[in-house]
């Protein structure tokens, strides 16, 4: 059964701040890993999809790695503004029809 | 292009009753799937659809089930509903299995 472990659950930093937030799961045997971005109560926005045999992706300010190995990924944000702050969710697609695993997710907050 | 979309945006329901729920696909899409998202909590997969079958299912009992329409579009129904049941319901589509999951605002349930 496939695990999803995000770090931190929370984080605050300043404005401008670099950042990276953590996902690990336990099967490396994956087809794709999401990131996506969730405001309170509102429904998920897709940030970026890496497919298994990829190592990054890159969009604007964000980049996602995947480390299948080791089981993990990792999204940096460049240059943090306050209208990034949401939580963070990684989701591990693992299996075939896409059975997708969510981490609890990072709520990330960007002080002005 | 509409994205995909969900109704009703809020619903309260006494337990015991039943719901429907329902949602309709980016245009193109012909996957759906449904998620359970619990109060700070990343979604829980409930299943998926697709050519008007359920291709997987996570664990979730059979009070939950669903349909997929020809036009791709789908519903949740949820009998006997508990007060566990309240929880943002969630849709997305793709194309075809291993694709970008693309999520709906959700569906807000509360059994009361």
């Amino acid at each position: 059964k496939q695990e999803v472990t995000q770090i931190p659950a929370a984080l605050s930093v300043p404005e401008g701040e670099n950042l990276v937030l953590n996902c690990s799961f336990t099967d490396s045997a994956i087809y794709n890993l999401q990131w996506f971005r969730q405001d309170p109560g509102k429904g998920l926005t897709s940030l970026l999809l890496i497919q298994s045999s990829q190592r990054e992706q890159t969009s604007g300010r964000l980049n996602a790695s995947l480390d299948k190995s080791s089981g993990r990924s990792t999204l940096y944000i460049a240059a943090s503004q306050p209208g990034d702050s949401a939580t963070y969710l990684c989701a591990v697609n693992s299996g075939g029809y896409q059975k997708v695993t969510f981490g609890t997710g990072t709520k990330l907050q960007v002080i002005p | 292009d509409a994205g995909v979309t969900q109704s009703p945006t809020h619903l309260i329901k006494t337990r015991g009753q039943q719901v429907t729920l329902r949602c309709s696909p980016k245009s193109g899409h012909d996957t759906v799937s449904w998620y359970q998202q619990a109060l700070g909590q990343g979604p829980q997969f409930i299943f998926q659809y697709y050519e008007e079958e359920e291709r997987q299912r996570g664990n979730f009992p059979d009070r939950f089930s669903g349909h997929q329409f020809p036009n791709y579009s789908s519903e949740l129904n949820v009998n006997a509903l508990l007060l566990g049941d309240s929880a943002l319901y969630l849709c997305a589509s793709s194309l075809v299995a291993v694709t970008e999951q693309y999520f709906g605002p959700g569906t807000r349930l509360t059994v009361t």
